[in-house]
């Protein structure tokens, strides 16, 4: 069965600072895996996405994601961090197309002055 | 419309009646998907539809839970005999079965509070 895992239920940075977000995934194929954002209120909104057409990905507002086959991980990352940032990230994985997206528990990011 | 909508957004129901929460999908979008979101928990899937079938719908926490969808177009979540524990916001998404990369995209939520 396919499960993502996030690692780390609260995040804390300084504005400026590195953003790091952790999730894992378990697959017997290569997956598709996605990074959501929700801010407070709000619906989910796509960040990034992988297919297998590149291992880095880039998606909006600066983020990036890593695939790591090796580590099975899908790491999210900014370099600078901005008070706007400050939200809930969820890591999901599908298996090809069509299907259900399987998420993770979430991240909530606090970005401090 | 451009993006997914439902409705109601909020709707307070007393325990024990029957609330109906609709989703609208974006055009042409076959696949659409229905989750529970708890009070600060992740997103818990409840059942999934390919056009008007419902190919997976093992999320379903009870068979007070239903779900139907008309052809691949408007679909109704319906929660017979709520209970207080069925609070929560119920996300609706859709996506392209082809192409896309399966990209879900999310409506806005309804936030059910039973009381």
């Amino acid at each position: 069965a396919q499960s993502v895992t996030q690692l780390g239920s609260h995040v804390s940075v300084s504005e400026g600072a590195l953003v790091l977000l952790r999730c894992n995934y378990s697959s017997s194929v290569p997956p598709y895996l996605f990074w959501y954002v929700q801010y407070p209120n709000q619906g989910l909104q796509l960040l990034l996405k992988y297919t297998s057409a590149a291992t880095l990905v880039k998606g909006i507002n600066g983020f990036e994601a890593e695939f790591k086959k090796s580590e099975t991980s899908f790491h999210l990352t900014k370099p600078s961090a901005h008070m706007s940032d400050a939200a809930e990230y969820f890591c999901a994985v599908r298996r090809g197309q069509g299907g259900k997206l399987i998420f993770g528990q979430g991240t909530e990011l606090s970005v401090k002055p | 419309g451009a993006g997914v909508s439902q409705s109601p957004s909020n709707k307070v129901t007393e325990k024990g009646k029957d609330v109906e929460l609709r989703c609208d999908p974006i055009s042409g979008h076959t696949a659409l998907y229905w989750y529970r979101q708890r009070l600060g928990q992740g997103l818990e899937f409840l059942i999934y539809f390919q056009g008007n079938s419902a190919p997976d719908k093992s999320g379903l926490p009870s068979d007070r839970f239903s779900a139907e969808r008309t052809g691949e177009s408007v679909s109704t979540l319906t929660i017979q005999r709520t209970q207080q524990e069925d609070s929560a916001v119920y996300l609706c998404a859709s996506s392209l079965t082809r192409g896309n990369d399966g990209e879900a995209f999310f409506g806005q939520g309804t936030r059910l509070t039973v009381v």
